[in-house]
């Protein structure tokens, strides 16, 4: 089944734990994104990766780090975990520019 | 920078309705525009793509249209049903590469 997979969905840590969120597609799509969800501000874009060791900032990369070392794997790493960063995150990929994307299913992150 | 509203941000209507859901975007350069349904603690559903160059898209009960020069896109929802409840969200996707807007989304309620 083509799908996203996103682990863990569930994630309780304490402030400036190093902590990574891996996302995986079996799609061979060429291009990845990271969206936090925050009520009141929508999802909003924190990383994207246009293909293998290409990767650029959306419009909130602090405090967030990203790699794209395989096509299949862009796992989002946040090297020091802080109570704001504590949201519903996606991963998304596609297969080209504007061809639409497909989500995963969410990891909700909690930072105490 | 590009900007995406939806309104209503919450709308009731009794099954059996039809009824549109609006989106507006401040850019009117967008590469595409894809509709997508969230429900309660879940993931994002695609549910249309449209690209630019394309009027309107249709799926099932439901039909998409897009207006670029005024910056208008319409979800219509034909003969509402309770399945039907859930965030609708939509996603523009504008400047060089993979960058994505999303509203902040319409929360739909169909009461049988």
């Amino acid at each position: 089944e083509a799908q996203v997979t996103q682990n863990p969905r569930y994630l309780i840590t304490v402030t400036g734990k190093k902590l990574t969120v891996t996302c995986s597609q079996n799609m061979n799509h060429e291009y990845m994104s990271w969206y936090r969800q925050d009520p009141g501000l929508g999802l909003r874009q924190i990383y994207y990766s246009m293909n293998v060791e290409v990767t650029d900032k959306g419009d909130v990369p602090e405090g967030y780090k990203v790699s794209r070392k395989e096509k299949r794997n862009f796992p989002l790493i946040l090297e020091s975990p802080s109570p704001n960063q504590t949201s519903l995150y996606f991963c998304a990929s596609s297969y080209s520019k504007g061809v639409g994307y497909t989500f995963g299913s969410g990891t909700r992150l909690t930072v105490v | 920078k590009q900007e995406v509203t939806q309104i209503p941000a919450a709308l009731s209507v009794p099954e059996g309705e039809n009824l549109v859901l609006n989106c507006s975007f401040t850019d009117s350069a967008i590469y595409n525009l894809q509709w997508f349904r969230q429900d309660p603690g879940k993931g994002l559903t695609s549910l249309l793509l449209i690209q630019s160059s394309q009027r309107e898209q249709t799926s099932g009960r439901l039909n998409a249209s897009l207006d670029k020069s005024s910056g208008r896109s319409t979800l219509y929802i034909a003969a509402s049903q309770p399945g039907d409840s859930a965030t609708y969200l939509c996603a523009v996707l504008s400047g060089g590469y993979q960058k994505v807007t999303f509203g902040t989304g319409t929360k739909l309620q169909v009461i049988p």
